[in-house]
């Protein structure tokens, strides 16, 4: 049963433009959303995050939106560059808090020069 | 800054052998997790311990064990490696604060 879902397995878009990735999620009891981002040969790491209680947060050319009555958050990425080229991850987590989070499958994000 | 480090970047071993992976924290977090990456399959988690001591199984346990004998360090073991553990383990730690996992940079195993 996946939880969390990243139903576009990649992405290619020309550096400059805007880069659209999508999550979905089956849980009603997730109130926290984050991205982590993942370079070939190295470990995770943390982008930016959303708390249900929000429906927008941004960070620089990263901005994350959460629709929960859709069950679904998407993170923007503008401009993209090349160096944003990297396998994305959406996790998510509910309280009751062991720290666990829910990973969906990713999604390998191409920037084109 | 957060530093979880694993002992070994890349790992081949035999079907049957059994397998240490370790994981060390140098921020006094609470939480550690062991993490499997798969193609397609994204993040699953294997083991998490919220205490030393403690463990809680995560979705995918069969065929491993974990060990938090110091806060600091949380070790995965597979007791007979098999070809389907072949794989890229993530550790990872938090904080009872914080949502946010911090992973090391990983560790490649192949079972021949």
């Amino acid at each position: 049963d996946q939880q969390v879902k990243q139903n576009s397995p990649s992405l290619s878009v020309q550096e400059g433009r805007i880069s659209i990735l999508n999550c979905d999620y089956t849980n009603s009891m997730f109130d926290y959303f984050l991205w982590y981002k993942k370079y070939p040969a190295e470990g995770p790491t943390f982008l930016i995050s959303i708390s249900s209680i929000k429906d927008k947060n941004e960070d620089g050319r990263f901005t994350v939106f959460l629709n929960k009555s859709a069950k679904h958050l998407s993170l923007h990425i503008v401009p993209s560059q090349p160096g944003d080229s990297a396998v994305y991850f959406c996790a998510a987590s509910s309280s009751g808090y062991t720290g666990k989070l829910i990973f969906g499958q990713g999604t390998t994000l191409q920037v084109k020069p | 800054d957060v530093k979880v480090t694993q002992s070994s970047r890349y790992l081949v071993k035999r079907t049957g052998e059994k397998v240490f992976l370790e994981c060390v924290q140098d921020m006094d977090h609470e939480n550690m997790f062991w993490y499997r990456q798969d193609p397609g399959l994204g993040l699953r988690l294997i083991y998490f311990s919220y205490d030393v001591k403690m463990k809680e199984k995560g979705d995918i346990p069969e065929g491993y064990s974990v060990s938090r004998e110091k806060k600091e360090r949380f070790s995965l073991i597979l007791e007979s490696a098999s070809t389907n553990q072949t794989s890229m383990y993530l550790c990872a730690s938090s904080t009872n604060r914080q949502r946010e996992l911090f992973f090391g940079e990983g560790s490649r195993l192949t079972v021949l």
